[in-house]
């Protein structure tokens, strides 16, 4: 079954440590990887999408990376607005999105 | 650029009642999902159009979930009789026929007691 993991659940940092979120996929024929940003009570928000192995993208703080079964969203000198659930998905097929569960990041002042 | 409408933004009904949920998706995007989100969960596939037509129905609840997008625009998600386990954020989105400029709607979060 195709499945796509994100991990950690929950992270927690301080303002100005760096760290990366991982997102980990078993689907074959991958059309794109997404991530997104998704804030109490809204819908998510788009970031990044990746096509090919070894495609990096950035904006602001984030950088995301992409390899044949994983993504990683590397932020760097977060700050507390970067504070989110943090979204990836998978596409592939009909163009729908098959999501994980999540990474929910506090970053404390 | 307008984004996704989504309408109500909540909903509190009894379990067995119906509701019905609206969505305008970005003009020009041929393709529109409605999607559920449990609390703590990632978004999941409800249904898929492209256009008017159904392309991916597998895994809406048919027995009480139906859903219609007349003349390729606006659609319509409705829930009749809602259960508990119903209580979610239903979100809509849409996208190019190619999949691009995919973008979802503020969701509307619904409560069934």
């Amino acid at each position: 079954e195709d499945q796509v993991t994100q991990s950690p659940e929950a992270l927690r940092l301080q303002e100005g440590e760096s760290s990366s979120l991982n997102c980990s996929y078993t689907v074959s024929g991958l059309r794109g990887l997404f991530w997104y940003r998704q804030d109490p009570g809204k819908g998510p928000e788009f970031l990044f999408t990746l096509y090919s192995a070894g495609e990096e993208k950035e904006k602001e703080r984030l950088k995301a990376t992409l390899t044949k079964k994983e993504s990683f969203l590397h932020i760097t000198a977060p700050k507390p607005e970067d504070s989110a659930t943090y979204l990836c998905a998978v596409q592939w097929g009909a163009q729908k999105l098959v999501f994980g569960q999540g990474t929910r990041l506090t970053i404390n002042p | 650029e307008a984004g996704v409408a989504q309408s109500p933004r909540y909903k509190i009904i009894e379990k067995r009642q119906s509701v019905a949920f609206w969505c305008n998706p970005i003009s020009g995007h041929a393709t529109l999902y409605w999607y559920q989100q449990i609390l703590g969960q990632g978004p999941k596939l409800l249904i898929q159009f492209q256009n008017n037509g159904v392309v991916d129905d597998s895994q809406l609840p048919k027995d009480r979930f139906s859903a219609e997008r007349l003349k390729g625009v606006d659609s319509t998600l409705k829930i009749q009789p809602a259960k508990l386990e119903d209580s979610a954020v239903y979100l809509c989105a849409s996208s190019t026929i190619k999949g691009q400029g995919y973008t979802f709607g503020s969701g509307t979060r619904l409560t069934v007691v």
